[in-house]
């Protein structure tokens, strides 16, 4: 069956450090590859998406490329800000509706 | 415009008793879903929805029922809680179009003593 794979965390960075967090897939067919994030106490909101091979998503400064030749849309951002601080989830599918999602990893960005 | 709502936000059960998570969306969505979200497990899928009397099961439905009589509501029940149901439960809704995003409701936090 599909399977997202995601750097284990927590991560902890300085303001204004580079951030990269690793997400590798196993996957039938071609699904479509999402970012989601989320913050506490909140449901998970999208961050951003890539839809088919070479695609780059991007938003808020974050960006992710759909490798199909390697499996893995890695999420960077190249300043990050104490208001990142959230879980970051990987995850694939046809749609929003059958979503398998990666373990999430935990990022703390420290003034 | 509300999006997706959930209720209850928080709520502890006994072992063996049953209860039903209502969420609703507003967005005229065709397709639902119910996810439970466990430490270092990520979101798992628990049941879905493409559209008004069509439901499938998802990668861990035991336990839960599920049932879609309208296009806005998609309740959960849980027929007789165990303490390996206490989670946090997210609805999510979506248009049926490939690549479209996911809107999740806040979450309902259940707990099963």
């Amino acid at each position: 069956g599909d399977s997202v794979t995601q750097m284990e965390g927590p991560v902890t960075l300085s303001e204004e450090a580079f951030l990269t967090i690793n997400c590798t897939y196993t996957a039938t067919g071609y699904p479509s590859l999402f970012w989601y994030v989320q913050y506490p106490g909140e449901g998970l909101q999208l961050l951003l998406k890539a839809t088919k091979a070479d695609d780059k998503g991007s938003n808020k400064g974050f960006e992710a490329t759909y490798r199909k030749e390697t499996t893995s849309f890695h999420l960077e951002k190249g300043s990050v800000q104490v208001s990142d601080s959230a879980v970051y989830f990987c995850a694939l599918g046809p749609s929003g509706s059958r979503l398998t999602f990666g373990e999430g990893t935990q990022l703390t960005v420290n003034p | 415009n509300a999006g997706v709502t959930q209720t209850p936000k928080f709520q502890v059960l006994k072992t063996g008793q049953s209860m039903t998570l209502q969420c609703a969306q507003d967005m005229n969505h065709e397709y639902m879903s119910w996810y439970r979200q466990d430490p270092g497990m990520g979101l798992r899928l628990i049941h879905y929805s493409v559209g008004a009397g069509i439901t499938d099961q998802g990668e861990v439905p035991n336990g839960y029922n599920v049932s879609r009589s309208t296009t806005e509501d998609f309740p959960l029940r849980l027929l007789s809680a165990a303490p390996s149901q206490t989670s946090v439960y997210f609805c999510a809704s979506s248009y049926s179009f490939r690549g479209n995003e996911a809107f999740f409701g806040q979450g309902t936090r259940l707990t099963v003593v």
